[in-house]
């Protein structure tokens, strides 16, 4: 299947700082990219949709001015936690696909512990 | 996206067959069943998906009534490395794709000697 990547797999920070994550497609294009949360022994919860090009589109509840999201590629999309403190700490997964009817595939996850 | 029930949790041996069993009933015409896998701290990776009948890969098959508002999981002679967390989930023709999931509690399978 096709492959996503993150980079970092695991980070720690200071509280106020802030963090960025990124998520690629290697080996195909993805003009929607997946952003999700989970907490330890908890599903998945989607935080935002990434659009190539364009503004994401966040969940109900999560706060576009903290975890601010770009996707300038079409193999790329970031998520930065800015300001980042504890109760960020947490478990991010981002998705990609490789089109309309395609199946999604996750990234391998990027721990982040803000201490 | 239709919401999905599944067992929090099974236990089973090396070597048997494992059937995990989700229920939609409120499954949608154009929906697919779609099925992930979770290790511990890492993402999810996809099993299987159907629509209906059976559908079968190299490592589950997915079985699906006609009134499609279950699905059953089946995975043959499972070993340690099966222990995870199986998550079905209910959604549109493009369920991946450009559409977002919604993902349930899943079932935590636990496979011993």
């Amino acid at each position: 299947g096709a492959v996503v990547s993150q980079h970092p797999s695991r980070v720690i920070c200071k509280s106020g700082t802030s963090v960025k994550i990124e998520c690629r497609s290697l080996d195909f294009q993805a003009t929607t990219m997946f952003w999700y949360r989970q907490f330890p022994k908890k599903s998945l919860m989607l935080m935002a949709t990434s659009n190539e090009g364009s503004k994401a589109t966040y969940e109900q509840g999560v706060e576009k001015d903290k975890f601010l999201i770009n996707h300038a590629s079409l193999t790329l999309s970031t998520l930065t936690v800015t300001s980042a403190h504890p109760e960020d700490s947490s478990f991010y997964i981002c998705s990609a696909s490789l089109g309309a009817g395609e199946t999604q595939y996750f990234g391998p996850g990027t721990r982040l512990l803000v201490l | 996206l239709a919401k999905t029930t599944q067992p929090i949790s099974m236990d089973s041996y090396e070597g048997q067959e494992v059937n995990i069993t989700c229920s939609h009933n409120n499954i949608a015409t154009n929906d697919y069943i779609t099925w992930y896998q979770q290790f511990p701290s890492q993402g999810p990776r996809f099993i299987i998906q159907g629509y209906k009948t059976k559908v079968t890969n190299e490592v589950a098959s997915l079985f699906i009534p006609a009134d499609r508002k279950s699905s059953t999981l089946s995975l043959p002679r499972v070993s340690l490395s099966d222990t995870a967390v199986y998550y079905c989930l209910v959604g549109p023709i493009l369920t991946g794709g450009g559409n977002k999931l919604t993902f349930g509690t899943g079932t935590q399978l636990k496979v011993e000697l």
